[in-house]
């Protein structure tokens, strides 16, 4: 049973313009919340995080957002550069009562130049 | 300083075969974490180490796959009986202390092919 879902597999966008990248999830437990960037043959290095106390969390191109409401999360990359092409895991977990980490399935971004 | 080291990237072996994958953790990281990733899915959780503690095996998916650490130092996924479904990325990643602001970090992971 998947808990976090990344529905689109993958997204194209300019360079220049805004990346968007979708997360849903269906545990209301979830208190934490990350991204993370893979290259190929290489581990996934960490991009972002939020924790469910906060709806935003910035940090230079990219912007987090987390709505609990709709157990939704989204990554905003502006302005998208052509190094951006990776693929993007979102994951959840519940930080404080538990130890697993659950991720999507991922989103393969490729930034046109 | 180094990061998250695997080995080996690539093990290709047959069906049946017992593998060992082994994992070196950041120095100091006192929490390691397995995955597999299978093609087209996302990182599935495995097995848990918190420094002393008893491991969080809850991810195993059968009683072919077995992890050991010793203390915070290198940690190593086994399989025995390898089947075709095996076939994954395995991935590892160290944290050092799970506080909230801790992040994993990954190594580049095990390609295993299991013919």
């Amino acid at each position: 049973d998947q808990q976090v879902k990344q529905n689109s597999p993958s997204l194209s966008v300019q360079e220049g313009r805004i990346s968007i990248l979708n997360c849903d999830y269906t545990n209301s437990m979830f208190d934490y919340f990350l991204w993370y960037k893979k290259y190929p043959a290489e581990g996934p290095t960490f991009l972002i995080s939020i924790s469910s106390i906060k709806d935003k969390n910035e940090d230079g191109r990219f912007t987090v957002f987390l709505n609990k409401s709709a157990k939704h999360l989204s990554l905003h990359i502006v302005p998208s550069q052509p190094g951006d092409s990776a693929v993007y895991f979102c994951a959840a977990s519940e930080w404080y009562t538990g130890n697993q980490f659950y991720f999507g399935t991922g989103t393969s971004l490729t930034v046109i130049p | 300083g180094a990061g998250v080291s695997q080995s080996p990237s690539n093990k290709v072996t047959e069906k049946g075969k017992d593998v060992e994958l082994r994992c070196d953790p950041i120095s100091g990281h006192t929490a390691l974490y397995w995955y597999r990733q299978r093609l087209g899915q996302g990182l599935e959780f495995l097995i848990y180490f918190q420094g002393n503690s008893a491991p969080d095996k809850s991810g195993l998916p059968s009683d072919r796959f077995s992890a050991e650490r010793t203390g915070e130092s290198v940690s190593t996924l086994t399989i025995q009986r390898t089947q075709q479904e095996d076939s994954a990325v395995y991935l590892c990643a160290s944290i050092p202390a799970r506080l909230p602001q801790d992040t994993q970090y990954f190594g580049p992971g095990t390609r295993l092919t299991v013919l």
